[in-house]
């Protein structure tokens, strides 16, 4: 059955330094894959997607990930914290029809 | 951009009553979804429709039923709340449930059953 793993339940990173945060991910086939991000009290809003192709995905507000299929892995990158970007992360898998398996998450927090 | 309200906003239940969490969209999509997240453990699909008057199981259907009168509303019934269902719940939308499509979220409805 197809999984998500994101290993790091908190990230601390500086404002202005770099960022990632890593998803490894189970999918017998072709994955897609999503990267959402929580802010606090809100819904769940898309960063980027990965569909076969580019394995370089560019995102919203200067976030990328880039896919593996060597090391089942979808990490997600920015080359630059902001403290707005201070929320939850998750990763996720399209299980079929459109059904996402999502990983545990990921807490940002960024430092002054 | 894509529109997904739900109601309420958080809720309090006691154990064994009956409980609905509605959900609205306005982004004439197809596929509506409720999902629930729990801390530690991300966001688990409950149930999902696809077309109006028809619901599917999802992951984690046990305890929970859902109906989809119309193409707009979807909600999720708990008929005996239990402790256990004290969670956020999410509804999200979709146009045409393929692989690719970007899934829209509501706020959420926090849950909680004493």
């Amino acid at each position: 059955a197809q999984s998500v793993t994101q290993p790091d339940a908190r990230v601390t990173v500086s404002e202005g330094a770099s960022l990632q945060l890593r998803c490894k991910y189970s999918y017998f086939g072709t994955p897609y894959l999503f990267w959402y991000v929580q802010y606090p009290r809100q819904g769940l809003q898309l960063l980027l997607k990965y569909y076969p192709g580019d394995p370089v995905v560019q995102g919203v507000n200067g976030f990328e990930a880039e896919f593996s299929k060597s090391n089942s892995s979808f990490h997600l990158r920015k080359a630059s914290v902001h403290w707005s970007d201070w929320a939850v992360y998750f990763c996720a898998v399209n299980s079929g029809y459109n059904k996402l398996t999502f990983g545990k998450g990921t807490v940002l927090l960024v430092s002054p | 951009e894509a529109a997904v309200t739900q109601s309420p906003r958080s809720k309090v239940a006691v154990t064994g009553g009956k409980v609905t969490l509605s959900c609205h969209q306005t982004n004439n999509h197809d596929y509506m979804y409720w999902y629930r997240q729990d801390t530690g453990h991300g966001l688990r699909l409950i149930h999902y429709s696809y077309v109006a008057d028809s619901t599917e199981k999802g992951d984690i259907p046990d305890g929970y039923k859902a109906s989809r009168p119309s193409q707009e509303n979807f909600s999720l019934i708990l008929e005996l709340a239990s402790l256990s269902q004290t969670a956020v719940y999410f509804c999200a939308s979709s146009e045409h449930g393929e692989s690719a499509e970007t899934l829209y979220f509501g706020s959420g409805t926090r849950l909680t059953v004493l």
